[in-house]
């Protein structure tokens, strides 16, 4: 059973446009979120998180949003830059006691210069 | 600071045969995780240490093993290897596993023939 799922594969976006990556969950004991990018032949780095208790974080370009409700977040890049283009991970921790992140299975970015 | 490493960083192995992947963290860092990927699977979570313990373990068969070191290095082994165990294995370091960034190594790539 897939808790975190990212439903897209893959996008493809414009240079200078916005790129919006989605993911969904099922568990609503997941209480901590992060995005992840990852380049061929290296391993994931961390890009930006969010904690159940705000809908929104910003750094820089990018900035994810959580709909708890829904139980939904996304992950907003502007303006998209060619250097964006990996494959992006978002991941899920379920708090205290687990000790484990749950990760989607990733959406590929390829922004067109 | 010096990252995660993991050695070797490609490995060939023939079906029956037992390996050993190794995982040195971020200096500080006591929680040492593993995970599997392949593709269109994400990463697949294989078992999370902290301070020489085994806190949570994934969905992988008993032939999956890990340990931890006192100076927090980890070592993970999958004895009677399968073709479908090929896989890049990353292992991620982080000071609790707990509601933090997890820093991640490049990653082993195990070709199992």
């Amino acid at each position: 059973d897939q808790q975190v799922k990212q439903n897209s594969p893959s996008l493809s976006v414009q240079e200078g446009r916005i790129s919006i990556l989605n993911c969904d969950y099922t568990n609503s004991m997941f209480d901590y979120f992060l995005w992840y990018k990852k380049y061929p032949a290296e391993g994931p780095t961390f890009l930006i998180s969010i904690s159940s208790i705000k809908d929104k974080n910003e750094d820089g370009r990018f900035t994810v949003f959580l709909n708890k409700s829904a139980k939904h977040l996304s992950l907003h890049i502007v303006p998209s830059q060619p250097g964006d283009s990996a494959v992006y991970f978002c991941a899920a921790s379920a708090g205290s006691g687990t000790y484990k992140y749950i990760f989607g299975t990733g959406t590929r970015l390829k922004v067109l210069a | 600071k010096a990252g995660v490493t993991q050695t070797p960083r490609y490995l060939i192995k023939t079906r029956g045969q037992q390996v050993t992947l190794s995982c040195s963290p971020i200096s500080g860092h006591r929680s040492v995780s593993w995970y599997q990927q392949t593709p269109g699977q994400g990463l697949q979570f294989l078992f999370e240490y902290f301070s020489e313990t085994q806190r949570n373990k994934g969905n992988f068969p008993g032939r999956f093993s890990g340990r931890q070191f006192s100076n927090s290095r980890s070592e993970m082994n999958v004895s009677t290897l399968e073709l479908g165990d090929s896989a890049l294995y990353l292992c991620a370091s982080s000071f609790f596993a707990l509601k933090e960034t997890q820093y991640f190594g490049p990653g082993t790539r195990l070709l199992v023939l």
